[in-house]
């Protein structure tokens, strides 16, 4: 079983869409993460919450919005995307202090 | 300089023979040090950690150190076609949440 979980996994949206990105895990960390992946390229952080408070944000465009409700939750808000913002968005999680990333499955993103 | 190199491959290995993928890393003060496995389409999944130098091993896969010449590698042993995929080096500094990747490398496992 799968102990990070992201919904969707797939996504289509319009660049005046709002739409959501949802990252569940049940391995107890305290830490999570947003990773962007595009074709052929390693993953590249976005942000960083570690008890529940956003601690790295790299320099990401202020179209993506993070959130994280809980100590097991984690959002990703989209608004006014753009072509180039498509991708496969990764949700992992860890321990605080300690850098074993466990990602989920990815939201795959086209924006139209 | 990259701050994690690796050969992006491919690299192309007989079945049952030893895969051996390299890593170098250009900080000093990196730490803590990761092998991720990618298979095309999927998220990364983590297969090895380690911190000290020397090996690390784990069934058919061990990791070996060498702080003093900045390099990680990851051997697989009696390769098999399902080790088929692109593996990433990771690296990270102590208290830094940021963690490194380099561009991994393509592994193929000819049958």
């Amino acid at each position: 079983d799968t102990e990070v979980t992201q919904t969707p996994k797939h996504l289509v949206m319009g660049m005046t869409n709002k739409k959501s990105l949802k990252c569940e895990q049940h391995m107890g960390h305290r830490a999570m993460y947003w990773y962007k992946q595009k074709a052929k390229k390693p993953p590249e952080l976005m942000f960083v919450y570690s008890y529940e408070k956003l601690s790295i944000n790299e320099s990401v465009p202020s179209r993506f919005s993070p959130e994280c409700p809980n100590s097991s939750l984690l959002n990703l808000h989209l608004h006014a995307l753009q072509p180039e913002d498509s991708a496969l968005y990764l949700c992992a999680s860890s321990q605080v202090g300690v850098r074993e990333l466990f990602f989920g499955e990815g939201s795959r993103l086209t924006v139209l | 300089q990259k701050e994690v190199e690796q050969n992006s491959g491919p690299l192309s290995v007989p079945e049952g023979a030893i895969a051996s993928l390299n890593c170098t890393y250009s900080d000093r003060v990196s730490q803590s040090f990761f092998w991720y496995r990618q298979y095309s389409g999927k998220s990364p999944e983590l297969i090895m950690s380690i911190y000290s130098n020397g090996d690390k091993e784990d069934g058919r896969f061990t990791a070996q150190l060498n702080k003093a010449s900045q390099y990680v590698s990851l051997l697989i042993r009696e390769s098999q076609p399902s080790d088929s995929a692109t593996y990433l080096c990771a690296v990270n500094n102590f208290g830094n949440e940021k963690l490194t990747f380099g561009t991994g490398t393509r592994l193929t496992i000819i049958p």
